[in-house]
């Protein structure tokens, strides 16, 4: 069966530090994989999404960048952290055709002090 | 990718029906209808979806109006496991985009 891996769940990290969350799904080859970020009390927003190894679109231009170096896993960054990156971090995957559902991994939850 | 608009809280009792609506008057022929739902502290977890028929699985139905302008997600018996925030999306067929909105927070009274 499929999984999804992300870690850390928490994170705390201080202003000006770099930043990498690692996603990995395991049970399936060539997914569609996603970033999200929920500040507290917000919604979800997509920040990258990747359809293929090394392809990276990006939603929002920020602080942040994301890379798939392998088929199965794709790693979100930040070189210099701001306050407002905290947040609950979201990694999903999408296998197939277009409407399929979509799996969450369990969110890193990043304050940045 | 079209718009949806929830409301932005409901209520309901425990084991009584609940409908969530769903607006969604700009939606193109091609676009699925998905909900999610989204625990505390947790990440979404995929509810059900449509396309003009209306859907039945293990937790939910979802019906469709005609003009396909809007649609009801409907629990048919809620649980205060099923406290949660309900989002309504539109997906393209052709898009790779999953966008979510602020969706519906729904409480159940026990």
């Amino acid at each position: 069966s499929q999984t999804i891996h992300q870690w850390p769940a928490t994170l705390v990290q201080p202003v000006g530090s770099p930043l990498s969350l690692e996603c990995t799904v395991e049970g399936t080859s060539n997914p569609n994989l996603y970033w999200y970020r929920q500040a507290a009390g917000r919604g979800l927003q997509l920040l990258f999404y990747s359809v293929g190894i090394g392809q990276i679109s990006s939603e929002v231009p920020q602080n942040l960048s994301a890379s798939r170096p392998q088929d199965r896993q794709f790693i979100l960054s930040s070189k210099k952290l701001l306050l407002s990156d905290s947040g609950f971090y979201l990694c999903a995957w999408i296998y197939g055709p277009m409407n399929t559902e979509a799996f969450f991994g369990q969110g890193t939850r990043l304050t940045v002090v | 990718d079209a718009k949806t608009t929830q409301p932005n809280s409901m209520e309901s009792n425990e084991e009584e029906p609940v409908h969530l609506p769903c607006n969604h008057s700009t939606i193109s022929g091609t676009d699925y209808i998905h909900w999610y739902r989204q625990l505390p502290s947790q990440g979404p977890e995929y509810v059900i979806h449509g396309l003009t028929s209306n859907v039945n699985n293990r937790m939910a139905s979802l019906a469709i109006a005609e003009d396909r302008k809007s649609s009801t997600l409907i629990l048919h018996r809620a649980t205060l496991r099923d406290a949660a925030v309900y989002y309504c999306i539109l997906r393209a067929d052709s898009s790779y985009k999953l966008i979510f909105g602020s969706g519906t927070r729904l409480l159940v009274r026990p």
